[in-house]
């Protein structure tokens, strides 16, 4: 089954820096690779995703790259602020049956000082 | 219009006892999903539904069983609870069409202490 790979485990960068998040996959039929970010006590919520069609998508400060041959994606935010610290999730699509459900990585824990 | 509902919010529950986390959505997705969250482990599937009165395990199924008795409810049913599923627990619904999941929206969760 999919297996997705998540790193870095915490990733500690300066206000204006930029922060990259990468993730591997082991499933070539994954087709949809979200991103989420996840503040202390909520819940999970969609910031960017890419489809297997298309090698990058750009949304203000957040990017996503996908190179399919390599089974990797990555996550880039620009200009970071202090409201960008939170947990971040990848994930990639799995294609049980007729629909299809999403596999995480473990997350990586973005800290931004000022 | 609400989105993703759960309940209970939290539960302190002891072992062996049954336990159901109900989950309903309004948005008329026909796929709905049930994650856990572990410190260090992320998020990792336990059990889906593409469509109303179908469903699938996904990577932790064990001590777990769902239904989708209609398109809004999923609920998800410890049978004998044990401390390991001490969690929190988190439903969430999709559209799928023509094989492509679109975006996936969580419900607020449901922390469940298991003692």
């Amino acid at each position: 089954g999919e297996n997705v790979e998540q790193h870095p485990s915490t990733l500690s960068v300066q206000e204006g820096d930029s922060a990259v998040i990468k993730c591997t996959y082991s499933d070539s039929a994954s087709n949809y690779f979200p991103w989420y970010k996840q503040e202390l006590g909520k819940r999970p919520q969609l910031i960017i995703d890419i489809r297997s069609n298309v090698g990058e998508k750009k949304d203000q400060r957040i990017a996503v790259t996908l190179n399919k041959t390599a089974k990797h994606f990555s996550l880039h935010i620009t200009e970071t602020q202090p409201e960008d610290s939170a947990v971040y999730f990848c994930a990639a699509s799995i294609s049980p049956q007729a629909g299809t459900a999403l596999i995480f990585g473990k997350g990586t824990t973005l800290s931004v000082s000022s | 219009i609400a989105g993703i509902t759960q309940a209970p919010t939290s539960q302190i529950l002891a072992a062996g006892r049954r336990m159901t986390l109900r989950c309903t959505q309004d948005m008329r997705h026909n796929a709905m999903y049930w994650y856990r969250q572990d410190l260090g482990l992320g998020l990792r599937l336990i059990h889906y539904s593409n469509t109303a009165g179908t469903t699938g395990k996904g990577e932790v199924p064990d001590g777990y069983s769902v239904s989708r008795a209609n398109t809004d409810d999923f609920p998800l049913t410890l049978a004998s609870a044990v401390p390991s599923q001490t969690s929190v627990y988190f439903c969430a619904s999709s559209d799928i069409f023509s094989g492509f999941t679109d975006t996936q929206y969580f419900g607020p969760g449901t922390r469940l202490t298991v003692l």
